[in-house]
């Protein structure tokens, strides 16, 4: 069956520092979306991505979609505090109508 | 947030009892989800709905059923807890247009402990 496959499982970074996640699906995609969970809090929606090699950006996060629609990443540049929490990708499929999440990154920024 | 409530939001039950988790939303969603997330996995579906009387199978549905008799309404039931159930539980509603599914809301989770 389908399966999202993402590194790194931890990331720790120094503020102001860069920071990359990245999702690998085992199935072509026919969708992938991006999350966000604060410590403690439930994940919240944050972009989809449908079109092969499709980027989008939301202030200093750039998303990226594959050509293959089989990977997909999250950047984010000059890391903040706030930007403290773990990053899920979820990854739809042709064949149902489920998401498939990754294991998500935790990402933990030092001031 | 997207209006959508899941009670009890914390639960210590004893392995073999009956363990039922409610999910209520108030935006008509036609979609809705339940996940449990455990540390190292991530959100893993345990079964999901794509309208009133009609589920499907997640990845680890195993030991779980769910029902759904009114669209703002999913519970998920636990026949006989187990301590391998114990997990945050996360229930997500989301639209659809087409073969499209737009994104997931999630409600706050509810923490249940299987002694």
């Amino acid at each position: 069956g389908q399966q999202v496959m993402q590194i790194p499982q931890y990331q720790h970074v120094q503020e102001g520092e860069d920071f990359t996640t990245y999702c690998n699906s085992s199935t072509t995609l026919s969708n992938i979306q991006w999350y966000k969970q604060r410590p403690g809090g439930h994940p919240v929606f944050l972009i989809q991505l449908v079109k092969s090699g499709e980027v989008k950006k939301q202030k200093r996060l750039t998303f990226q979609f594959g050509e293959a629609k089989k990977n997909s990443s999250l950047h984010i540049t000059a890391t903040q505090t706030t930007d403290v929490g773990t990053y899920f990708c979820a990854g739809g499929s042709y064949n149902n109508n489920d998401m498939r999440f990754g294991a998500g990154t935790r990402l933990t920024v030092k001031p | 947030d997207a209006g959508i409530t899941q009670s009890p939001r914390h639960k210590v039950t004893e392995t073999g009892t009956p363990v039922t988790l409610r999910c209520h939303q108030t935006e008509n969603h036609r979609y809705m989800y339940w996940y449990r997330q455990d540390p190292g996995h991530g959100l893993r579906l345990i079964h999901y709905s794509y309208g009133v009387k009609d589920t499907d199978k997640g990845e680890v549905s195993d030991g779980y059923s769910v029902s759904r008799s009114k669209t703002e309404d999913f519970l998920l039931t636990l026949e006989s807890a187990t301590s391998s159930q114990t997990s945050v539980y996360f229930c997500a509603i989301s639209s659809t247009s087409g073969r499209a599914i737009h994104e997931q809301f999630f409600g706050p989770g509810t923490r249940l402990t299987v002694l």
